[in-house]
């Protein structure tokens, strides 16, 4: 069964700065898809970015921007230019092909502080 | 277009009872999905669906029924709540595989509490 790790729970970064968060995944498909998804306050679930394993460039979206290392099986996101509103949970997920349906398999998400 | 609307926003079962939760798309997506989000838990899959008439087991299938019987409805049954299943309940949709698009669209969530 494919696992995703998160092994920051907590985070907290200055407004303006740079913050990695980091994310490790377990499969034996060779074919998948790692999404970071966000959860502020109000506990909506948004869509930050997403990767198709099959894609060597890594996929940025304006100040979000993915480290995928397929090899080693890392999935890290970058947050530039931190702004308030970053303030939420951040969960990294898998989906794979397993028995020809896909199923979305979530990290246990980092608490991400963006600090005036 | 709604997205994924989820119905109710908060709800308070006594040990025992039954409830139904609402979840609608006007997107025409095959996929759609129940999950339950729990303190340092992350989310985790409870049913799928693949497509009208078909459903299956995710990871926490366990005093949860599900039927899909237009492609737009997806609710999720709760027969008889116990206090282990106060959680916060997401459904989502998506194209599915056949769409070629994977990503799963959240809706609002429904926070649930049982006593």
């Amino acid at each position: 069964a494919q696992t995703v790790t998160q092994s920051q729970p907590e985070m907290s970064v200055q407004e303006a700065e740079t913050v990695t968060l980091s994310c490790t995944y377990d499969t034996s498909e060779n074919n998948y898809y790692l999404f970071w998804y966000k959860q502020p306050p109000s506990r909506q679930m948004i869509l930050v970015i997403r990767q198709e394993a099959y894609k060597q460039q890594n996929a940025t979206e304006n100040r979000f921007s993915v480290n995928f290392q397929k090899a080693a099986k890392s999935f890290s996101l970058k947050i530039s230019d931190s702004q308030l509103g970053d303030t939420a949970m951040y969960f990294c997920a898998f989906m794979g092909y397993q028995g020809g349906s896909e199923k979305l398999v979530f990290g246990k998400g980092t608490k991400l502080t963006v600090n005036p | 277009n709604a997205g994924v609307t989820q119905t109710p926003k908060f709800q308070v079962l006594k040990t025992g009872q039954s409830m139904t939760l609402q979840c609608a798309q006007d997107m025409n997506h095959e996929y759609m999905s129940w999950y339950r989000q729990d303190p340092g838990m992350g989310l985790r899959l409870i049913h799928y669906s693949v497509g009208a008439g078909i459903t299956d087991q995710g990871e926490v299938p366990n005093g949860y029924n599900v039927s899909r019987s237009t492609t737009e409805d997806f609710p999720l049954r709760l027969l008889s709540a116990a206090p282990s299943q106060t959680s916060v309940y997401f459904c989502a949709s998506s194209w599915g595989i056949s769409g070629g698009v994977e990503t799963q669209y959240f809706g609002p969530g429904t926070r649930l509490l049982v006593l």
